[in-house]
């Protein structure tokens, strides 16, 4: 299947700071990117549609303002996380689609944030 | 909300087929049925996805009735490795291919 990686993998900052995770397809170019959020023992949560060279679409309770979503080219998608708070620590998830055959999305490994 | 209904759990015992049903009662014609599990602390990874027809690859088989208001996952020989949790998830063009999970199963393939 296709890959798709995050960097980093875990990351710890300090209240207030913004957070980069970046979202990468390896081997396929991705017009369209999902951002998700999960939180311990939940399911995955979609934050936002992220798609190449236009504005992202975040679903409802997200605040755009704070999760600032760049797609600047076909294989690159970042989520900034900015002042960051506690209550934002969470596991954030991307997903990619690939372009060959029917739609199918790919996901990355996962990036674990830990705000103190 | 998701438009799938999956037990919460399942144990499979070991070398044993594990069939993991799922309800889509309201499935439209051109959407998809999608399998993802999540393995502890990973990323999702994709299973299989099927329109109508009954689809096999070197993971999964999935079967859709002929109705497709429902689907069994099946993983004919599942492994310790197999532990995870399960996500039917319904999706296709009309909401943008976005995939909206619900609680999954978590199956427990024991030895």
């Amino acid at each position: 299947g296709a890959v798709v990686s995050q960097h980093p993998s875990r990351v710890i900052c300090k209240s207030g700071t913004s957070v980069k995770i970046e979202c990468r397809s390896l081997d396929f170019q991705a017009t369209t990117m999902f951002w998700y959020r999960q939180f311990p023992k939940q399911s995955l949560m979609l934050m936002a549609t992220s798609n190449e060279g236009s504005k992202a679409t975040y679903e409802q309770g997200v605040e755009k303002d704070k999760f600032l979503i760049n797609h600047a080219s076909l294989t690159l998608s970042t989520l900034t996380v900015t002042s960051a708070h506690p209550e934002d620590s969470s596991f954030y998830i991307c997903s990619a689609y690939s372009s060959g055959g029917a739609e199918t999305q790919y996901f990355g490994p996962g990036t674990r944030l830990l705000v103190l | 909300d998701a438009k799938t209904t999956q037990p919460p759990s399942m144990d499979c015992a070991e070398g044993r087929a594990a069939n993991l049903p799922c309800n889509h009662s309201t499935i439209s014609g051109n959407e998809y049925v999608y399998w993802y599990r999540q393995i502890h602390s990973q990323g999702p990874q994709y299973i299989i996805h099927g329109l109508k027809n009954n689809e096999t690859n070197e993971m999964a088989s999935l079967i859709i009735t002929e109705d497709r208001k429902s689907s069994t996952l099946i993983l004919p020989h599942a492994t310790l490795r197999d532990t995870a949790v399960y996500y039917c998830i319904v999706s296709g063009s009309s909401n943008t291919g976005k995939l909206i999970f619900g609680q999954g199963t978590t199956l427990q393939v024991k030895p």
